[in-house]
């Protein structure tokens, strides 16, 4: 079946201008995770939705970033009057539960220029 | 605070050797462990999953440890190859037995030479 997929791959804006990034995981994985990857450096957690329950946001490194996942599906990550800073590879990925392996999608490359 | 360590170096080995990397923690009592492989522009891959009652776990070519006295994960490839040649991650699970938040270490990055 299908993997995660990830769009657009690719996104350059402006500084100050808002963003959405979108993220569709795998059928039937109740849990899902965005991470955010600058160059050469592992991944940092930003938010983890499992089911029905309030989603874990402890990685949101301010509050001009925010997550929704609409329908137990689909997935958006928005930031809010982007800065340069905040340009990076945001990974997503699903998993069938919680503490089980995740599976992720190849990432959003955000430029800020 | 809390912390996680890979040998930070490229590690390089010959073809056919055993490759073996080094996941150390501080501050943490993971419930599990993971290890994903992680290719240039490409989102990581899932390898192994250790839980802390697990001593070690094995597929195929690939091993993994994990001492919680120690606070360390050990990952082997044996009979590595050229295809080998990639970055990878550990991952420590965050909170309790059942949270799926995982804190990833920096990662390091083998290099198979045939």
């Amino acid at each position: 079946g299908a993997g995660v997929s990830q769009s657009p791959s690719n996104k350059v804006t402006e500084k100050g201008k808002d963003v959405e990034l979108r993220c569709d995981p795998i059928s039937g994985h109740t849990a899902l995770y965005w991470y955010r990857q600058s160059l050469g450096q592992g991944l940092e957690f930003l938010i983890y939705f499992q089911g029905n329950s309030a989603p874990d946001k402890s990685g949101l490194p301010s509050d001009r970033f925010s997550a929704e996942r609409t329908g137990g599906s689909v997935s958006t990550l928005t930031i809010q009057r982007t800065q340069q800073e905040d340009s990076a590879v945001y990974l997503c990925a699903s998993s069938v539960a919680a503490n089980q392996p995740q599976h992720f999608g190849d990432g959003t490359r955000l430029s800020i220029l | 605070s809390q912390k996680i360590e890979q040998n930070s170096e490229a590690l390089n080995i010959q073809e056919g050797k055993t490759a073996t990397l080094t996941c150390n923690y501080t501050n943490y009592s993971p419930a599990y462990l993971q290890w994903y492989r992680q290719d240039p522009g490409r989102g990581p891959v899932f390898l192994l999953l250790i839980r802390e009652n697990e001593k070690e776990k094995r597929k195929e070519r690939l091993k993994v440890t994990f001492d919680t006295t120690l606070k360390q994960s050990l990952f082997h490839i044996t009979a590595s190859q050229p295809a080998d040649s990639a970055t990878y991650l550990c991952a420590l699970s965050h909170g309790s037995s059942n949270t799926g938040k995982l804190i990833f270490g920096q990662g390091t990055t083998l290099q198979v030479k045939p």
